[in-house]
């Protein structure tokens, strides 16, 4: 079974604080993604790696940004944490392949305070 | 761009049938769609190429409109088990970049 396993489940962090939030994959994935979920508005890109060191802005990349050294593992950073960034944070990875599924990790529930 | 999904959320009783709609304002490569329960992670329910083509799992199906830029999912006979928010995400191309909707939540009730 694939498994994409994010660091924390539950993180409570203070205003201004530098934040990392990790992702590691087993499966040997070029894709990784960072997302976004907040009540009513879905699922929103952050930051798309295809492959090491290479990365793309989503949607909403404002605050935040990624590290891909390594295949397996996903970071995204948050420089100076800010109470509007307080959401759950998914982290997915996806195989090459025209019709290749995403496969997600539990998430990171983040609170700044 | 996020692609638009329709309804916001639905309410079934079991054994009835429901679409969840999903558009996009640009041509699109693909559409994914995922399920989520909660409290867990969203998982593949399927993935439809441009070509319009139509496909099928068990009693929920989904087809996609090219030229329409849109793609729906057909719960049929619904269980409880359906319950949960359901995300279309899209590819305008073959980058593996994804862009999911905001989502639909369906509620069956027995």
């Amino acid at each position: 079974d694939v498994k994409v396993t994010q660091s924390s489940r539950y993180l409570v962090k203070r205003t201004g604080e530098k934040v990392f939030l990790e992702c590691v994959q087993d499966m040997d994935h070029e894709n990784m993604f960072w997302y976004r979920q907040d009540p009513g508005l879905g699922l929103r890109l952050i930051y798309f790696s295809y492959d090491v060191k290479m990365k793309e802005k989503g949607d909403i990349p404002e605050g935040y940004s990624v590290s891909r050294e390594k295949k397996e593992r996903f970071s995204l950073i948050l420089e100076s944490a800010s109470t509007n960034q307080t959401s759950m944070y998914l982290c997915a990875s996806r195989p090459l392949g025209g019709n290749t599924e995403a496969f997600f990790g539990q998430g990171t529930r983040l609170t700044v305070v | 761009q996020q692609p638009v999904q329709s309804p916001q959320a639905v309410i079934l009783r079991e054994g009835e049938d429901a679409v969840i709609n999903c558009s996009s304002s640009k041509a699109l490569y693909s559409v994914h769609w995922y399920r989520q329960k909660h409290g867990e992670a969203p998982v593949f329910l399927m993935i439809l190429l441009k070509g319009g083509e139509q496909k099928g799992h068990d009693k929920i199906s989904a087809s996609f409109n090219e030229k329409k830029q849109q793609s729906s999912l057909y719960l049929t006979a619904s269980q409880l088990s359906y319950s949960g928010t359901y995300f279309c995400g899209t590819e305008m191309d073959s980058s593996y970049k994804l862009i999911f909707g905001s989502g639909t939540r369906l509620l069956v009730r027995p």
